[in-house]
């Protein structure tokens, strides 16, 4: 059971928009950061987005980041069949620990 | 550019300690004040945080681990290492090091080793 909620998937056709929830606790999300990643099969995780809505450099503006009290939300647009991948949310908790959501498959119709 | 690799046994017996090392390139450790970390992956799982390591070697663990867990640092070999005691199967996973984007924190992960397949199996 992981501390952050996500749903266990989520689909749309090539070109529309997915949104992908992480729901917490003033104990994690809020009160501290929230970041995002993608995880291609067999490859790392990689960060798509940190302290809420920053993309790191090279990652393309299709993806977002927002959060709102205790909740955090990932938005893809313009869904291509490469974004096809395992998205998690995380943050920090305080429990003194780093918590990950469960993660979220998406589809490319 | 900063890259990491993890290294170590890929199987380890029930109850024996699991030790792994990560290994930094184009970067110092003890140069920059950021935190590194190790997380892993059981199969077809989750992401779960099992630690984080300062360069001066001050640690913090997971709480459900953190009776098994030992993060260390060795600034000379520009490494830190894992060691994971008393494994069980549940320990079976995929372990990646990774240093957050930012040096004031310990999480959001931007920069990750391609990992290390570890089974726990006698």
């Amino acid at each position: 059971q992981s501390v952050l909620t996500q749903p266990p998937s989520v689909s749309a056709a090539p070109g529309q928009k997915v949104t992908i929830s992480c729901s917490g606790s003033t104990s994690n999300i809020g009160n501290n950061y929230v970041s995002w990643y993608q995880q291609l099969p067999g490859t790392a995780p990689k960060l798509l987005i940190y302290d809420n809505n920053k993309r790191p450099s090279g990652i393309p503006d299709r993806f977002s980041g927002s959060k709102s009290g205790t909740s955090a939300t990932l938005g893809i647009t313009g869904l291509q069949t490469g974004d096809e991948a395992d998205y998690y949310c995380g943050t920090w908790d305080s429990s003194l620990s780093a918590v990950f959501g469960g993660g979220t498959k998406v589809t490319v119709l | 550019q900063l890259q990491l690799q993890e290294s170590g046994p890929g199987l380890v017996k029930p109850s024996e300690t699991l030790s792994l090392t990560c290994t930094v390139s184009g970067d110092s450790i003890s140069s920059d004040t950021y935190y590194w970390g190790w997380i892993r992956q059981p199969p077809g799982k989750g992401l779960e945080w099992i630690g984080s390591i300062y360069y001066s070697g001050s640690t913090y663990y997971n709480p459900s681990l953190k009776s098994r867990v030992s993060i260390s640092v060795d600034t000379s070999k520009n490494q830190f290492s894992l060691n994971l005691s008393s494994v069980t199967a549940a320990d079976t996973a995929v372990y990646f090091c990774a240093r957050p984007v930012r040096s004031d924190i310990l999480y959001g992960m931007g920069v990750w080793g391609q990992g290390t397949a570890v089974t726990v199996s006698s």
